[in-house]
């Protein structure tokens, strides 16, 4: 298995709802990532999750909570999230040990938020 | 922070002929990776240049790392409709496992 599995692709949610984004590896890979990509800009960087624990938060508003359960899995917990937010987030996975190897990216889940 | 930009941002290019992206470091980099996104879809990784002026080929694509190892190239040849998407370079920051992409150059093909 060579990819990462982004659930759901779609995602339509009120400011005042709890949603979760889903992400999911079988390659051994033991750093994640969530990157925001906003329309015709890069992908950003929000966090870093290496051996399933938070290495780097770049600086992301606490309605964004991320969860590592074991190291195949990394969620994204939204909470009462702003129409600003809406965006395409993006979940990728990489080795910590290969210096070869760049990160492989989900298809990510397209979020609206109304 | 370390910054990473890209030129041009836009490439219109006639199918079958060559155009060259350009990427720039403000800071020294152990290394720079290359990606590709298609209109509505999601980076892909292409190749990864380690060493100073190291140059790699990926059929019509060729990547080069600057001898400072502050800037690369990506040069496609003969270019196709397939070639259509963004391009980004990306570089490591020196502490932690961080990934900043520069801004991408937008290619649209002309058959």
């Amino acid at each position: 298995d060579t990819e990462v599995t982004q659930t759901p692709k779609h995602l339509v949610m009120g400011m005042t709802n709890k949603k979760s984004l889903k992400c999911e590896q079988h390659m051994g890979h033991r750093a994640m990532y969530w990157y925001k990509q906003k329309a015709k800009k890069p992908p950003e960087l929000m966090f870093v999750y290496s051996y399933e624990k938070l290495s780097i938060n770049e600086s992301v508003p606490s309605r964004f909570s991320p969860e590592c359960p074991n190291s195949s899995l990394l969620n994204l917990h939204l909470h009462a999230l702003q129409p600003e937010d809406s965006a395409l987030y993006l979940c990728a996975s990489s080795p910590l040990d290969r210096m070869d190897y760049g990160y492989t990216f989900g298809s990510g889940t397209r979020l609206t938020v109304v | 922070g370390q910054q990473v930009m890209q030129i041009p941002q836009y490439q219109h290019v006639q199918e079958g002929e060559d155009f060259t992206t350009y990427c720039n470091s403000s800071t020294t980099l152990s290394n720079i990776q290359w990606y590709k996104q298609r209109p509505g879809g999601h980076p892909v990784f292409l190749i990864q240049l380690v060493k100073s002026g190291e140059v790699k080929k990926q059929k019509r694509l060729t990547f080069q790392f600057g001898e400072a190892k502050k800037n690369s190239s990506l040069h496609i040849t003969a270019t196709q409709t397939t070639d259509v998407g963004t391009y980004f370079c990306a570089g490591p920051e020196a502490a932690g496992n961080k990934l900043t992409f520069g801004g991408g150059t937008r290619v649209l093909v002309k058959p």
